[in-house]
């Protein structure tokens, strides 16, 4: 199975930051890489998919990055509906795995 | 607009069943390969089971496969997941997702709670 690790696992940050998330894949994953926001009692939410298209109606402040093992997800101007766990997901091959998770906290 | 509602979820005794089920809307169900995620309190996201849009293929992760059987009926707009010899780490929320072109997960339900519990 695929090993997705993300990092940091948590993030202290201030309205207006820009903040960057990281996931590196235990193998190339090329570019079949998602992110998610997941707000709390909620459904996750698909940001990003192919590593770094914007999924339709997501703000621009979201941005993606990287191919093979090594992933970056951006937050430029940290608004106060981005705090939240963010999530990174490979499928490239079954079982999808996820990153353990980023939590984006003030 | 895509609807993705499940139901089905609820209490289950260790070593029992329960039935999901998920109503699709919104989309071509039958032109979609789809989902279940879970999700155990507290913690982050785990990918259980996969069918491709005609159902003539499935995928499991390695801790459901032989107890939980997934499957579709594209006549309905349903998707099933029978949950057998039921676990205590099998306590989560169960999100029903579909697929898109890039192998992302698109649209998500709003989730349905099994608690296995005596």
């Amino acid at each position: 199975d695929i090993q997705m690790t993300q990092s940091p696992s948590s993030v202290s940050a201030s309205v207006g930051d820009r903040v960057t998330i990281t996931c590196r894949a235990s193998r190339d994953i090329s570019r079949w890489l998602a992110w998610y926001q997941q707000k709390p009692g909620k459904a996750p939410k698909l940001l990003i998919h192919a590593a770094s298209s914007l999924q339709s109606g997501v703000p621009s402040r979201f941005s993606g990055s990287g191919s093979g093992t090594d992933f970056t997800l951006t937050i430029s101007g940290l608004q106060p509906e981005d705090f939240a766990t963010y999530y990174c997901q490979q499928g490239n091959s079954f079982p999808y795995t996820f990153g353990q998770g980023t939590k984006v906290e003030i | 607009e895509v609807h993705l509602v499940e139901s089905g979820g609820g209490l289950g005794q260790p070593g029992g069943s329960l039935r999901l089920s998920c109503a699709a809307s919104g989309f071509t169900f039958s032109a979609s390969a789809m989902n279940w995620v879970r999700q155990a309190p507290g913690k982050g996201l785990e990918w259980v089971s996969a069918v491709s849009d005609s159902g003539g293929s499935t995928y499991y992760e390695d801790s459901v496969k032989g107890r939980f059987t997934i499957s579709r009926d594209n006549a309905k707009k349903t998707l099933s997941l029978q949950m057998n010899s039921l676990r205590g780490d099998d306590t989560a929320v169960y999100y029903c997702v579909s697929r898109g072109p890039d192998r992302e997960l698109d649209n998500w339900g709003q989730g349905t709670l099994v608690t296995v519990s005596s």
